[in-house]
Order: C-alpha cells, then structure tokens, then sequence
C-alpha cells in the first residue's frame, strides 16, 4: 500500500493569486493523477502527472490553469493560477502502480477562494 | 460515453439494520468497478473492487457488492450498518486502456442511533 500526503490541508486565498498544493508518496508509484471535488459533488480527473514530462490533461482543464509537475516517482506539484471563487474545491492527488491496482488517495486540499 | 449513476444523494439508516447503495454504470466492455469511502476530512479508501471472476465481492469492513451485467449495476451492501459507517460513498468505474477513474455523484449515509 501507499500512503499519500498533501500540502496544504486547507487555505484561504484571495482571487487572482495562485496556489501550489504538494502531494507526497511514501512508495514509488508509477501512475499519480489530480482531482477536483467541487462543493456537493463528485471527482472530476484534472490530468495525470507524468513524471519527467507534461501532464496529460482532461477535457476542460489546461495546463496554463492547472500547472502540474512530477519530478520523481513519489512526488507532484498543482499549481491553480489567477484564481477565482469557483475555484473553491478540494483538490485531491492520487497514486499507484498502473492496471487497476488500487489507487491510493490523499486527503485532500481544501481551497477557498474569496 | 462510461459514466456512472449514483442515484441515491442521501440515505439514513438506523444502526443494525441492512444497507443496500446503488450504482449503475456505462460502459463498453467489461468494467473494472470500484467502491470508495470518504469520512469527514479523510482520503478516500477503497473498500472493495470487481475486475472479473465471482460476481459478489467481499470487502473491508463487512461490505460486498454485487456485479449484475445484465442491469448495469454494482450495488454496495452490508447486512448491519454501523455508526462508524457514516460517510460519502463513491462508486467508480475504470476507463479500460487509460487507468484514470471516473467516479459516480456519491452518496452520503447517516446512521440513526
């Protein structure tokens, strides 16, 4: 199993500025992704963080928004740019070794934007 | 499209008694399927999956699910529901090929004392 991390827990922020949310894994896994989970609804995938090049990016989210680096096998960066109160949000990373072995989920970020 | 319907957004139960959540899923093929757990200001944690074989899987915590192919569905039960219990329940189905999830509405459960 993995244990998964994140930085901040939760923050406040004034709109316009940006955030970076930290995700640690105590293992090396080989798939990392990002979540959003809007107020009162589901997860929606951001992108995979692929390690050592760009992230792969879902429909509606791009990269000059949602900035995300992985630098190793263990480690991930989201950056959400210029924000704005919609995106208010927890931002959640997830881990694992690809197939559909589990995924291991971090518990999240809680972002406000005002 | 895959997507998945939880069409449940709340349900309260009273403590010992059965629990059945319901998911139902679209998908071209063979689905991996997934049932997550997210308490208050935790992660989530996966409580059990289907990738082929028995159709009723047995979980952590005293959950299982029931894979029906001919009704779309994968429901999340338990005979006796537990205080503890109470939390956001996710249903998820694997996109084949990719790896990524894609997760139903959630369910959010209370239980009466």
């Amino acid at each position: 199993s993995a244990v998964i991390s994140q930085k901040p827990s939760r923050d406040i922020c004034q709109r316009g500025t940006s955030l970076t949310i930290q995700c640690q894994v105590d293992s090396q896994v080989t798939m990392m992704f990002w979540y959003r989970q809007q107020p009162g609804q589901s997860l929606t995938l951001i992108a995979t963080a692929n390690q050592g090049s760009e992230a792969t990016y879902e429909s509606g989210f791009v990269i000059d928004k949602f900035p995300i680096s992985r630098p190793n096998l263990t480690f991930s960066t989201l950056t959400v740019s210029n924000m704005s109160p919609e995106d208010s949000s927890i931002y959640l990373c997830s881990g694992g070794q690809g197939g559909f072995d589990e995924q291991f989920f971090g518990p999240g970020t809680r972002l406000t934007v005002l | 499209a895959q997507s998945v319907t939880q069409p449940d957004i709340h349900i309260t139960v009273s403590e010992g008694a059965s629990l059945e959540l319901r998911c139902n899923y679209s998908y071209g093929a063979t689905p991996y399927l997934f049932w997550y757990v997210q308490s208050p200001g935790q992660g989530l944690q996966l409580l059990l999956k289907y990738f082929s074989g028995d159709t009723l899987v047995q979980g952590i915590k005293g959950f299982e699910a029931e894979f029906k192919r001919s009704q779309s569905s994968f429901n999340l039960r338990k005979p006796s529901v537990h205080w503890s219990d109470a939390a956001e329940y996710f249903c998820a189905v694997g996109a084949s090929g990719t790896y990524k999830y894609i997760f139903g509405t959630g369910t959010r459960l209370k239980v009466l004392a």
